[in-house]
């Protein structure tokens, strides 16, 4: 089942933080958060494990919640470079990732 | 070091073809998956091979199928072409099969017309 992601879209000035939610209704083992931008391939971010361990880029905060099967991505003081489609994506067992239908994120200057 | 990189970058095919998608993946990973996007979607599963054997399988028709290689590069190969097979097409490549970083490479767009 497909996690879900809040908010669809977003649309910051540049030094404007942002949060992206995901949900599922299933418990994780693994949450994965990549960014899109139009015509290209997803790039990792961060991958957040079942028990804490986490593995990302520095400036990429995020949190899992693994009771209520939520993961948070925390997008801080934002730049251009920020904008795109951010997915996450779920993991139940072994990397077979369910992916959400996105957040669409804009940063203004 | 290279990335993931997939073949071809681009590709048209006429309904009722056959298509053959080829990925490598980063050195020392040994899983290999597959994802369709359809353009304004998420990616979705439909393979993952470790070690040259299927580990899992998404909800896709059996003209689908894949296999991974003793050099573990994977092959996704599409039978009986539909419109609806257009997207891209995604290989991710991970050392493990679970709890690891899958890293994706820059897809095939595939249209079929």
């Amino acid at each position: 089942q497909q996690p879900v992601q809040s908010p669809q879209a977003v649309i910051l000035r540049e030094g404007e933080d942002a949060v992206i939610n995901c949900s599922s209704s299933k418990a994780l083992y693994s949450v994965h958060w990549y960014r899109q931008k139009h015509g290209e391939a997803p790039v990792f971010l961060m991958i957040l494990l079942k028990g804490g361990e986490q593995k990302g880029h520095e400036k990429i905060s995020a949190s899992f919640n693994e009771k209520k099967q939520q993961s948070s991505l925390y997008l801080t003081a934002s730049q251009l470079s920020y904008s795109g489609t951010y997915f996450c994506g779920t993991g139940e067992y072994g990397n077979k990732l369910v992916f959400g239908a996105g957040t669409i994120l804009r940063v203004k200057s | 070091d290279a990335g993931v990189t997939q073949s071809p970058t681009h590709l048209i095919k006429t309904r009722g073809q056959q298509v053959t998608l080829r990925c490598s993946p980063i050195s020392g990973h040994k899983s290999v998956s597959w994802y369709q996007q359809v353009l304004g979607q998420g990616p979705q599963f439909i393979f993952q091979y470790y070690e040259k054997e299927e580990r899992g399988r998404g909800n896709f028709p059996d003209r689908f199928s894949a296999r991974q290689f003793p050099n573990y590069s994977s092959e996704l190969n599409v039978n009986a072409l539909l419109l609806g097979d257009s997207a891209l097409y995604l290989c991710a490549s991970s050392l493990g099969t679970g709890g690891t970083e899958a890293f994706f490479g820059q897809g095939t767009r595939l249209t079929v017309v």
